[in-house]
């Protein structure tokens, strides 16, 4: 399967804890992108990078939030000292140089924070 | 401050009849829109999208009409299935830059055997 992978699926952690989630994009994509959702609402974006360099942040990454993507490859988002309010299901997508504007999302990853 | 609405949580449907979803934006410097359709537990799956210089694109039984003027898009579905109920996210882009998406709370369709 080339498609985005993200992992762990699912997280359920205790108020305080550090989490983090990684995502593999498709393999030819610069372009990653992570999105929050929470239920109810659309996808919300979090942060994109075009291949290592972290090109835009919403102000809804706090700074307990880091991302990461040291090598353009994979990417890594970190919860410190997560809060009941972080539980939510971030989604990786990713995209390729030609502008076509769709994103192409993983499965996400389920972030129970009890 | 919500730039892209869907008004609509929720949709029925009887099978084999048209399903019309609606989105709402207020941006006007979103030049490129796209629908996403997304079933329980699994990520937003692209559907269809249109650029602002056209206001009809059409992909099957999925057509996707925008009106700039009124600031609106619709996704018709004809003749609906079963396997279409799912949540339906309409979003939108401003172009140059990061690509990033804009998008609605989603509508869900629900198609009736």
């Amino acid at each position: 399967d080339t498609g985005v992978s993200q992992n762990p699926r699912h997280k359920i952690t205790k108020r305080g804890q550090n989490v983090t989630f990684r995502c593999d994009p498709i393999s030819e994509h610069n372009r990653l992108y992570w999105y929050r959702q929470t239920l109810g609402q659309g996808p919300e974006f979090l942060t994109y990078f075009q291949n290592e360099a972290q090109l835009e942040k919403s102000r809804l990454l706090s700074d307990r939030f880091s991302a990461e993507r040291p090598k353009g490859s994979f990417s890594t988002l970190e919860i410190q000292r997560t809060e009941q309010g972080d539980s939510a299901m971030y989604l990786c997508a990713s995209r390729g140089v030609a502008n076509t504007g769709e994103l192409f999302f993983g499965e996400g990853s389920r972030l129970t924070v009890l | 401050d919500q730039q892209v609405k869907q008004n609509s949580p929720s949709l029925s449907v009887q099978e084999g009849r048209i399903s019309i979803l609606n989105c709402d934006y207020t941006n006007s410097m979103f030049d490129y829109f796209l629908w996403y359709k997304k079933y329980p537990a699994e990520g937003p799956t692209f559907l269809i999208s249109i650029s602002s210089i056209k206001d009809k694109n059409e992909d099957g039984r999925f057509t996707v009409f925008l009106n700039k003027s009124a600031k609106h898009l619709s996704l018709h579905i004809v003749p609906s299935q079963p396997g279409d109920s799912a949540v339906y996210f309409c979003a939108a882009s401003a172009g140059a830059g990061s690509y990033q998406l804009t998008f609605g709370k989603g509508t869900k369709l629900s198609v009736i055997p």
